[in-house]
């Protein structure tokens, strides 16, 4: 069965340094990526997604991901993180020709610390 | 423009009880979803509606029922409330069920089943 795994559920950074958000998938076929993000007391946001093409994607506030498919893994990186960046961040997955259903992650929670 | 609505907002049930939860979309989407989001889990599918006058299972149905009310409403309904459906319950919209299509995402109904 298509499985996504975030491997850590509380990632904490100071402010303004580095982060990555891990990502793995099961899939032997073809697949589409998402990243979402929930800010406190809000639903969920769609940060970035890859469907094909370039394997690094992009948010507008300086998220990025790289589809890596021998790993079978979609990394979540910041170069520096703000106070605002502080939510939950949920990868998911749509295996092809699965009906289009979107599996998720259990979510990694962002914690910046000032 | 208010994208996706739901009430109530918070909800207490006493084992045994019923009730509804509603939600809108003033986006003109055909499709919708319900899910369900419990700690370290991520979100689940209960039920999608692809398009006005269908409805589907998904990964967690038992317990539930939905209805398409119009192309605008998605209600789900709870007959007999039992505390394993304590949980925050969202609801989604997308213009049709395509991954290059984002799923938009109402703020979410906390429910408490006692």
């Amino acid at each position: 069965a298509q499985s996504v795994t975030q491997l850590d559920s509380q990632v904490p950074v100071f402010e303004e340094a580095p982060v990555e958000l891990r990502c793995n998938y099961s899939s032997s076929v073809s697949v589409y990526l998402f990243w979402y993000v929930q800010y406190p007391n809000q639903g969920l946001q769609l940060l970035l997604k890859y469907l094909s093409g370039s394997t690094l994607v992009e948010s507008i506030n300086g998220f990025e991901a790289e589809f890596n498919k021998s790993q079978t893994s979609f990394h979540l990186r910041k170069p520096s993180v703000h106070i605002s960046d502080t939510a939950e961040y949920f990868c998911a997955v749509i295996r092809g020709g699965s009906n289009y259903q979107l599996i998720w992650g259990a979510g990694t929670k962002l914690i910046i610390k000032p | 423009n208010a994208g996706v609505t739901q009430t109530p907002k918070f909800q207490v049930l006493k084992t045994g009880q019923s009730m509804t939860l509603q939600c809108a979309q003033d986006m003109n989407h055909n499709s919708m979803y319900w899910y369900r989001q419990d700690p370290g889990m991520g979100l689940r599918l209960i039920y999608y509606s692809a398009s006005e006058g269908t409805t589907d299972k998904g990964e967690v149905p038992n317990g539930y029922n939905v209805s398409r009310l119009n192309k605008r409403e998605f209600s789900l309904r709870l007959e007999s409330a039992a505390p394993s459906q304590t949980s925050v319950y969202f609801c989604a919209a997308q213009l049709d069920r395509n991954p290059y299509n984002e799923q938009f995402f109402g703020p979410g109904t906390r429910l408490t089943v006692l």
